[in-house]
């Protein structure tokens, strides 16, 4: 069964300070990864994929199949970057989403 | 466009009850999944629709079940409520056949609390 794990429920970190939001992630096939983010009083929304390679907002998350890890990360902090942030995983055998139980980032000014 | 709309935003219930959530999804979008979130659980799958058809399901009881119209708005029910019911039910649509191969647009979902 495909499972995602995100370590740190709470993270805090100075502003300007670099980022690592953790998830790991366990399944046999490959996978397709996203970043999902909650702004305060905003809906959930898509920050970033995997097949895409982008980076948005100064996040870039890069997939490590032999540590079965894809963390985000940003190397300089901002306050807007406060959010809960969700990692999810695509199984392509069966299709389904399947959501970590989120991390809850707090930038320090 | 409007985003996904969700109702009712809030609703108490009492156990035993059953409660009906409605989801409007984008214009255009026929997939609708939906996900309870809790703070120790984070966001746990429901069901996922497309054109009518259910097509994957999570790990609940049999007491949650959905449904999807013809003009892609779905619904979910939940009956014999239980205080463990109590949550924020989200609904997403997606353009994509499968729901999670695409990018998920949210709702922002239906609190509710089960007394």
């Amino acid at each position: 069964a495909q499972r995602v794990t995100q370590p740190e429920k709470l993270l805090s970190v100075f502003k300007g300070a670099p980022v690592e939001l953790k998830c790991n992630y366990s399944y046999s096939g490959s996978p397709e990864l996203f970043w999902y983010v909650q702004y305060s009083r905003q809906r959930l929304q898509l920050l970033l994929r995997h097949i895409s390679r982008e980076s948005i907002k100064g996040f870039t998350a890069d997939l490590n199949k032999g540590e079965t890890s894809f963390h985000l990360k940003k190397p300089f902090a901002q306050e807007e970057d406060s959010a809960m942030y969700y990692c999810a995983l695509c199984n392509f055998g069966n299709e389904k989403l399947t959501f970590g139980t989120g991390t809850r980032l707090t930038i320090i000014p | 466009k409007a985003g996904v709309t969700q109702t009712p935003r809030y609703l108490i219930k009492t156990r035993g009850q059953q409660v009906t959530l409605s989801c409007s999804p984008i214009s255009g979008h026929r997939s609708v999944s939906w996900y309870q979130q809790t703070p120790g659980q984070g966001l746990q799958f429901l069901f996922e629709y497309f054109s009518e058809t259910q097509r994957n399901k999570g790990n609940f009881p049999g007491r949650f079940s959905g449904r999807q119209f013809s003009n892609s708005r779905s619904e979910m029910n939940v009956s014999t409520l239980e205080l463990g019911d109590s949550a924020l039910y989200l609904c997403a649509s997606s353009t994509t056949r499968a729901a999670g191969t695409g990018e998920l647009f949210f709702g922002e979902g239906s609190r509710l609390t089960v007394l």
